[in-house]
């Protein structure tokens, strides 16, 4: 059965630090790939996606994600977070199969000013 | 105008009662899901339909009855509510499903509290 994996579960950063947030996924196939965000009082929405092509990804908010098959990982990337990034974080994998989304148990995300 | 609407946002009650959640999107999708999200915040899929059908029925308990009548609605009945049951619903769309766009519209939530 598919699974994903957040090894962070709370992250602390100040302003203007980089940010990384793990994320592996247990299935041996093709994979579609996403990361989803939560603000505060806001519904879950897409930050980025991978289905195919260049492994790293672009997502909105200067956001980025990379697939590494051989690690099994889409870890998400941001090279200088600012305070409107505190959310919660969630990678969710599709194993192309069906329409199955599955989540990972997210990680909360935590800017000081 | 709202994509994803889901009616109540709050809701509180005692156990054995029997609650329904509405959704409705606008989006023209032809999929939709319940997820619930637990108080550590995990969002485990539940149901899924498409054009009315259901197409994913994940281990839960029967009390959990998912019902379709067209595809711009998708509405969560609970019946005999336990303590566990508390916790956030989430209604979702999509067009074609995970497979195809992977890209899901949430609604808002409809966080159950049972006393």
């Amino acid at each position: 059965a598919q699974s994903v994996s957040q090894h962070n579960h709370h992250v602390i950063l100040s302003e203007a630090a980089s940010l990384e947030l793990g994320c592996n996924y247990s299935y041996g196939g093709t994979v579609n790939l996403f990361w989803y965000v939560q603000y505060p009082g806001q519904h879950l929405q897409l930050l980025l996606k991978y289905f195919s092509g260049d492994p790293l990804v672009k997502g909105i908010k200067g956001f980025e994600a990379e697939f590494i098959k051989s690690k099994f990982s889409f870890n998400l990337r941001k090279p200088s977070v600012q305070w409107s990034d505190t959310a919660e974080y969630f990678c969710a994998v599709n194993a192309g199969r069906d329409d199955k989304i599955i989540f990972g148990k997210g990680t909360r995300l935590h800017i000081l000013p | 105008d709202t994509a994803v609407s889901q009616t109540p946002k709050y809701l509180v009650t005692q156990m054995g009662n029997d609650k329904s959640i509405k959704c409705e999107q606008n989006l023209g999708h032809d999929t939709m899901y319940w997820y619930k999200q637990d108080s550590k915040k995990f969002l485990k899929i539940m149901f899924s339909y498409n054009n009315k059908e259901l197409i994913i029925n994940e281990t839960v308990p029967n009390r959990f009855s998912p019902k379709s009548p067209d595809k711009a609605h998708l509405n969560l009945h609970i019946n005999s509510l336990e303590l566990g049951d508390s916790a956030v619903y989430f209604c979702a769309s999509s067009q074609g499903g995970g497979a195809v766009t992977g890209e899901l519209f949430f609604g808002e939530g409809s966080r159950l509290t049972v006393l």
